[in-house]
Order: C-alpha cells, then structure tokens, then sequence
C-alpha cells in the first residue's frame, strides 16, 4: 500500500527556517518524481517544487533561492527545507507522488499535508 | 508563464450532469489531469492523462480535451460529489513547472 506522511509543520517567526518531511511506503522515493504543493487557507493549489528520479530538480519562482527539495534513499523520505519565511508561505504542505516512467504526468497519490504558520 | 483558467463555481441538480471547464492556450495539446478535494481532506486524483481514470474512480467521471478548453464531466452527480475540483498541466515551455487552475467549487443543490 502506497503511503505519504508528512510532518514537521508548526508556527514560526517570518525570517524563519522550517523543515519538512515526507514519509512515504509502498514504494521507492527515488524510483518516481516527487512534488511539495501548498494551499493557502481558502486559496487554490499551488505548486512549490519537484525532484526527479535523477535527482534534479525545480522550484516556483515564488520560493526559488529560499526553499530546498531533498530526499534520501536510505530513509525513503522526501524533504522540503524552508528558509526565510515570509507571512505568504503560510499554507497546508502536501507532497504528492508522480510517475516513474521520466514521463511528467499526473500526481497519484498524496500525504494528508502538514500546516505551517508564519507569523509573529 | 502558462495560466490554466477555471470557474469559480459550478451547480448542479443530483443526478444531472456537471462541467467544469479548464481554459488555456492551445491546452488541447497537453495532458490535463483533474483533482477532487473535499473539505479538510489531501486532492484525489480522478482523472489523468485528459480521459482516463484511477482504478476506484466510478465512470460517472470523464474528462475530454480539445483546443484551448478541457472539461471534466461528472453524470448523475451525487451530493458526495460536492467538493472543489482543479486541472493541472505541465508548463514545458520553460523548465518544466506544474500548473494548477485556480479551482471550482462543485455545489450539488
């Protein structure tokens, strides 16, 4: 059974550094690409980074230079190391599950999210 | 950068049929994929590659793509069906970034 679980949210100071992680099982972290998407409260869905297969990766213009998509192998997790924070990264954090085939596809599974809170 | 275009709100009678559109340009020449997301709940996703579905996803669900719109059509809407729905597409035109529509919230009346 394919599982994503993420943690590491809470509240903390604009100018902050937060690390998420996402556990997955079922499958291998690094065997499909693998995304970090957030939803403001009451907003839509909105993209913040993905890493490849071959470990490469791309992040939204919104959080380039201040946001790092990891993973590592051993633990079978996904991470998302958030620096700088600003008020606007306020959001419920999903990381979500894409394909493995190279082929930019549809995400088929996601965790239950994780919120983060910045504010003083 | 590439914008994907969605109504704010659809309603829809139980057992008629609801449409939600996903506009952008020439959109018909890429892979759309539709999310259901209920309150408090992670999105599902309910169909992929423009028409096909998820294993456990009902037929009730379809989609079509075709010029500068796609549609997720969802027949004999029931009141579980109520939730707000999104599109995503890639955006290879620069560096490969994901691309959300802005989501439609689904009312069953």
């Amino acid at each position: 059974e394919v599982k994503l679980v993420e943690t590491g949210g809470g509240l903390i100071q604009p100018g902050g550094s937060l690390r998420l992680s996402c556990a997955v099982s079922g499958f291998t972290v690094s065997s499909n690409y693998m995304s970090w998407v957030r939803q403001a409260p009451g907003k839509g869905l909105e993209w913040v980074s993905v890493i490849y297969s071959g470990a490469s990766t791309n992040y939204a213009d919104s959080v380039k230079g201040r946001f790092t998509i990891s993973r590592d192998n051993s633990k079978n997790t996904l991470y998302l190391r958030m620096n700088t924070l600003r008020a606007e990264d306020t959001a419920v954090y999903y990381c979500a599950r894409g394909g493995s085939s190279g082929y930019l596809g549809a995400f088929d599974y996601w965790g239950q999210g994780t919120l983060v809170t910045v504010s003083s | 950068s590439y914008v994907l275009t969605q109504p704010p709100s659809v309603s829809v009678a139980p057992g008629k049929t609801a449409r939600i559109t996903c506009g952008g340009n020439n959109i018909g020449s890429k892979s759309v994929h539709w999310y259901q997301q209920k309150p408090g709940q992670a999105p599902v996703l309910v169909v992929y590659e423009d028409t096909d579905r998820p294993s456990g996803i009902p037929e009730r669900f379809s989609g079509s793509n075709s010029g500068k719109t796609a549609t997720l059509t969802i027949s004999r809407v029931e009141a579980g069906d109520e939730a707000d729905y999104y599109c995503q597409v890639w955006d290879n035109s620069r560096d490969h970034y994901v691309i959300f529509g802005g989501g439609t919230k689904l009312t069953v009346l």
